[in-house]
């Protein structure tokens, strides 16, 4: 079974360009999370999609979109990039299992790192 | 919302020595998780563990949800435990709120 899987690994794009991430989730989850980790900090929430519809989102400005596709895997789309926005984009998959305790837990892929120049 | 403090920010340790992570909450929580980010940057699940205690080889973790703490246990520590340490907060089904990491390096 694999795990969230991210594409690209590595990403570098200059300032001003417009750059799309990819996430497939782990299998039988269906909403979709990405995190944005500047070097050095914790991972900050950007925004959540479950049924194809973003559900919640973070302090991040309109220039972050994002989608989810009736597999449920999901793209994160960054315009007008900006140096700042140079970080590792994080994308994780929900687990909930209510068998008595329920337990709500969060898988993570590997990650794209973005740089900007 | 939810604010996550970790301590030490940084820790050293000589291999086979042992160590306690600490993460302090705000609020109450509900499905907290610790993960160890490595350095390549893959955050790997360590515990789900909203309360009580759990252990996994040489790991353990501890949280007592009343007095708003958890802790990470690491005993015979390895050069392969270093990297960032973190605990998160998943609140109620949407996003998860970080603390800022503990990094530990590991010394052979």
């Amino acid at each position: 079974d694999a795990g969230v899987t991210q594409s690209p690994t590595h990403l570098i794009k200059t300032r001003g360009q417009q750059v799309t991430l990819r996430c497939s989730p782990k299998s039988g989850h269906d909403t979709v999370s990405w995190y944005q980790q500047a070097l050095g900090q914790g991972p900050q929430f950007i925004f959540q999609y479950y049924e194809e519809e973003e559900r919640q989102r973070g302090n991040f400005p309109d220039r972050f979109s994002g989608h989810q596709f009736p597999n449920y895997s999901s793209e994160l789309n960054v315009n007008a990039l900006l140096l700042g926005d140079s970080a590792l984009y994080l994308c994780a998959s929900r687990e909930y299992l209510d068998r008595g305790d329920s337990t709500d837990t969060q898988y993570f892929g590997p990650g794209t790192r973005l740089t900007v120049l | 919302g939810i604010q996550v403090e970790q301590s030490p920010p940084d820790l050293i340790l000589q291999e086979g020595a042992n160590s306690t992570l600490r993460c302090n909450f705000s609020d109450s929580v509900n499905n907290l998780q610790w993960f160890h980010q490595n350095p390549w940057g893959q955050l790997i699940n360590l515990f789900y563990i909203p309360s009580g205690t759990k252990q996994n080889g040489r790991l353990s973790a501890t949280t007592v949800a009343t007095e708003r703490y958890s802790l990470l246990y690491i005993s015979s520590s390895q050069t392969t435990d270093s990297g960032v340490y973190f605990c998160a907060e998943h609140t109620g089904g949407f996003k998860t709120i970080f603390g800022a990491g503990t990094r530990l390096f590991v010394k052979a």
